[in-house]
């Protein structure tokens, strides 16, 4: 079974500038969660699907990330303009919907440096 | 604030040595999870507990969640340098479609 994949794995943007992130969860998995992973500390929740629909995205800093999953399938998270603060690991993550308990599966992550 | 705290922060540990990871709450836990990372890769699924008490084997991986469910260890026996990495607890509150919250991760180096 494929995992999750993520694209890019790197990149390297000067504050300003934009960035866009992919992913594409494990097949059949309904549920999809965009994570920041700051240097030194655990992820942190930015915005979770299910299916096409948003269910939490309180903790997304909306004057700046967006993110969207069309067809409920692969999902792209958007940072414009960036900041010096949002050099990070970004993890997708995936589960399957109706289970008793929410194992999620992680990507690779993309690792972003604002410079 | 930080929802779960973990201790300790980082850990070095000759090969062959037990070594315990403990993960704290202070609100009651609705499943606890722990997962591996290593640098520069995604989360690797460990164990999940949910249970008061509950104890989870993994080859020489044991987890533990207290009848109270507000702390959890994670222990290693005789640790080899495949266990080397950042293990990090992460906890759900509500519903089984919540988010995980994580604590901030221990790194764990295993000498030869």
């Amino acid at each position: 079974e494929a995992g999750v994949a993520q694209s890019p794995r790197y990149k390297i943007i000067e504050k300003r500038q934009s960035v866009a992130f992919w992913c594409n969860p494990i097949s059949g998995h309904a549920t999809l969660y965009w994570y920041q992973q700051i240097l030194g500390q655990g992820p942190k929740l930015l915005i979770q699907f299910q299916n096409n629909g948003v269910v939490d995205d309180s903790q997304l800093p909306k004057d700046r990330f967006s993110a969207e999953r069309l067809k409920g399938v692969d999902s792209t998270l958007k940072i414009q303009p960036a900041k010096l603060e949002d050099s990070a690991v970004y993890l997708c993550a995936s589960s399957l919907m109706g289970q008793t308990y929410n194992e999620q599966f992680f990507g690779p992550g993309t690792r972003l440096t604002v410079l | 604030s930080q929802e779960l705290e973990q201790s300790p922060q980082s850990l070095i540990v000759q090969e062959g040595k037990n070594l315990t990871i403990n993960c704290t709450s202070s609100k009651t836990l609705y499943g606890l999870y722990w997962y591996k990372q290593k640098y520069g890769e995604g989360l690797i699924f460990l164990m999940m507990l949910q249970k008061g008490g509950e104890e989870k084997s993994h080859e020489k991986i044991t987890a533990k969640l207290d009848e109270k469910k507000q702390q959890s260890s994670l222990h290693i026996t005789a640790s080899q340098p495949s266990h080397a990495g950042i293990y990090l607890c992460g906890a759900r509150r509500g519903s089984t479609l919540g988010r995980l919250y994580f604590g901030r991760g221990t790194q764990l180096t295993v000498w030869p």
